[in-house]
């Protein structure tokens, strides 16, 4: 069974630029949660991807958007990067029957500096 | 809403003394609380979970963590520390249905001294 993967690693932009980051899901997992990891912090929840529909959205602008595609892997957007956004993504993967919470298997991030 | 607190961001204990990271939470719902580790530079992993069941919950590595509704808290404590457990610990509560936002605390880091 293949985890949670992202990619890239390692990423550094510029302030105005654009990102996209990517993520595969846990296999047998439909439901695609995205959280911001500033230093220092506990990540922050940003969306979530159900059946390539967003399911849920934290507090964040909607220069933050994503995707999901049929085999559930999914994508983080960024537009206009600032300096605020340099931080760890995460990406967490589960299996959403509908009923109550079943656990979230994380990725090991994607560390985004904005220079 | 939900929410959890952690007390101490910065916690340290001597290798085999016992390991105490203290959490509060806030629910509107029925809640279902996590703890989470986090080693340098990688993603989490999850140590236990409450999920309204038995209130004493155990998890890996020798980690177990126990509900208190009188006290809104669900501490995480290990008897004897190993050096092996120095990493950053988050406290996470959703809500018991509905769509699976997970609401983390802001992370205990934890050391260990020899």
């Amino acid at each position: 069974e293949t985890g949670v993967t992202q990619s890239p690693t390692h990423l550094i932009k510029t302030r105005g630029q654009q990102v996209t980051l990517r993520c595969s899901s846990q296999s047998g997992h439909n439901t695609v949660s995205w959280y911001q990891q500033a230093l220092g912090q506990g990540p922050q929840f940003i969306f979530q991807y159900y059946r390539e529909e967003e399911n849920g959205r934290g507090n964040f602008p909607p220069r933050f958007s994503g995707l999901q595609f049929p085999n559930y892997s999914s994508e983080l957007n960024v537009n206009a990067l600032e300096l605020d956004d340099s931080a760890l993504y995460l990406c967490a993967s589960s299996s959403n029957t509908g009923g109550p919470m079943n656990e979230q298997f994380f990725g090991p991030g994607t560390r985004l500096t904005v220079l | 809403a939900q929410s959890v607190t952690q007390l101490g961001s910065h916690v340290s204990v001597s290798e085999g003394a016992l390991v105490l990271l203290r959490c509060n939470y806030s629910s509107s719902v029925p809640p279902y609380l996590f703890w989470y580790v986090q080693y340098p530079n990688q993603g989490l992993q999850l140590l236990l979970k409450y999920t309204s069941a038995a209130t004493l919950v155990k998890g890996i590595n020798g980690f177990e963590a126990e509900f208190k509704k009188s006290e809104t808290s669900f501490h995480l404590t290990k008897p004897s520390a190993h050096m092996s457990d120095a990493a950053e610990y988050f406290c996470a509560v959703s809500a018991l249905r509905g769509y699976q936002k997970v609401t983390f605390g802001t992370g205990t880091k934890l050391q260990v001294i020899p």
